[in-house]
């Protein structure tokens, strides 16, 4: 298997544009995980999904930020309108059972590193 | 609160030298423990995990670690470290149900010289 793939590696927009991460998770995993690294903050997880539902998403910071799952393999962290704050790197993390939410063993994406201008 | 800290920031220590690396947490209920390395440009991988049992854990790597209930400290360990184990290390605590999300200590950043 390829791993969990995220796409882009690397994205430089600037302020006020709209920004869409994308994520295809390991297939059969059932549950996914957004989060954000930072220096300031460290790791922080936005948002998760078990079979495609969105679990919990009380770390998505504001309204500006939202993240969809419409099917098995893929989801997409989208920011709109993004701000320079938004800066950091995003990792899309998937897991193959829901036993202790989803938590039994993570594997996570190479992350996408957001610069917003 | 809820709470993980890796006191150390940064360490560097000497190819084949044992390594401790110092986690403490903060938490209500008994709780699953992660230590996860990461690689420069990579994401996390999971080094190993305690959910329950003997509080001494073996992972992958070579690396160990103890939970210690009485210290609220789950630290990570390596009898002889390899140029190749120069990463981040962070470790994570959850909660025991199937609900809540796993918080990250800040990291700490390993250093390897020859």
């Amino acid at each position: 298997d390829a791993g969990v793939i995220q796409s882009p590696r690397h994205e430089v927009t600037e302020m006020g544009q709209e920004v869409t991460l994308r994520c295809k998770p390991i297939s059969g995993h059932n549950s996914l995980f957004w989060y954000r690294q930072t220096m300031m903050r460290g790791l922080e997880l936005l948002i998760y999904f078990n079979n495609n539902v969105p679990i919990d998403d009380s770390g998505m910071p504001e309204d500006r930020f939202s993240a969809k799952m419409p099917n098995a393999s893929f989801s997409t962290l989208k920011i709109q309108p993004s701000e320079p704050r938004d800066s950091a790197v995003y990792f899309c993390a998937s897991s193959p059972t829901e036993k202790h939410g989803g938590r039994e063993k993570l594997f996570f994406g190479s992350g996408t590193q957001l610069s917003v201008l | 609160a809820q709470s993980v800290t890796q006191p150390d920031i940064h360490i560097t220590v000497s190819e084949g030298a044992s390594l401790e690396l110092r986690c403490n947490y903060s938490y209500g209920a008994t709780p699953y423990l992660f230590w996860y390395v990461q690689s420069p440009g990579q994401g996390l991988q999971l080094l190993l995990k305690y959910f329950s049992g003997d509080t001494l854990v073996q992972g992958i790597k070579g690396f160990e670690a103890e939970f210690k209930r009485s210290q609220s400290s789950f630290n990570l360990r390596k009898p002889s470290v390899h140029w190749s184990d120069a990463a981040e290390y962070f470790c994570a605590v959850g909660p025991g149900g199937s609900q809540g999300n796993l918080i990250f200590g800040k990291g700490t950043k390993l250093s390897v010289k020859p």
